[in-house]
């Protein structure tokens, strides 16, 4: 089975810290994506990568960066936390494009 | 820009019965793929069921199925004999076809399973 690893389940920080949330894929899957998800809005996709340092924005990818030096890996950095970051944030990982997309457990952070 | 609706924020069945939920999209591609996602409180988000727009053919999961009426640009799912592990929010995407494209999730019906 695929196993797609999130670092944190909870995680609090304060206004203007930087963050790192960490994703972890075992199935050597090319694509990795970073979702966030709120209430009523649904998951809204902040930003993915096809390959190993390659990265594209998603739709809302203002206020993240992200990293993917290996294959299995694939991070989401918040450069200077906000409180509108308050999200559960979900990573994904898929074969190819058109297959089906793995989720991890979900980060669900904090903000103050 | 393609769109997912769900247009049910929250729907209830009662066990063992059978519950419907919907989905449309917006697309001008002929060429694409439809997903329904379950996410359990508090558990990963898992595929339930998925269909290729160029089969006619509607997909079946066991107690789950679709209809897909590719005119309508409809996509609703179908969960019989409904089981209190039922109980979860569901999504409904879509994905463009070809090599990149990514997944369009509609906001979510939350299903509630009344024993």
């Amino acid at each position: 089975d695929v196993k797609v690893t999130q670092s944190s389940r909870y995680l609090v920080k304060r206004t203007g810290e930087k963050v790192f949330l960490e994703c972890v894929q075992d199935m050597d899957h090319e694509n990795m994506f970073w979702y966030r998800q709120d209430p009523g809005l649904g998951l809204r996709l902040i930003y993915f990568s096809y390959d190993v340092k390659m990265k594209e924005k998603g739709d809302i990818p203002e206020g993240y960066s992200v990293s993917r030096e290996k294959k299995e890996r694939f991070s989401l950095i918040l450069e200077s936390a906000s409180t509108n970051q308050t999200s559960m944030y979900l990573c994904a990982s898929s074969l190819l494009p058109s297959n089906e997309q793995f989720f991890g457990p979900g980060t669900r952070l904090t903000v103050l | 820009a393609q769109t997912v609706t769900q247009s049910q924020p929250e729907m209830s069945v009662q066990e063992a019965e059978t519950v419907t939920l919907s989905c449309t999209y917006d697309t001008s591609e002929s060429d694409y793929y439809l997903f329904w996602y379950k996410q359990p409180p508090s558990r990963q988000m898992i595929l339930v069921i998925r269909q290729e727009a160029y089969k006619q053919q509607n997909a079946t999961e066991n107690r789950f199925s679709v209809n897909f009426q590719k005119a309508a640009k409809s996509f609703s799912l179908k969960i019989s004999d409904s089981q209190l592990g039922d109980a979860a929010m569901y999504f409904c995407a879509y994905r463009n076809g070809g090599s990149q494209g990514n997944l369009i999730f509609g906001k979510g019906t939350k299903l509630s399973v009344k024993p």
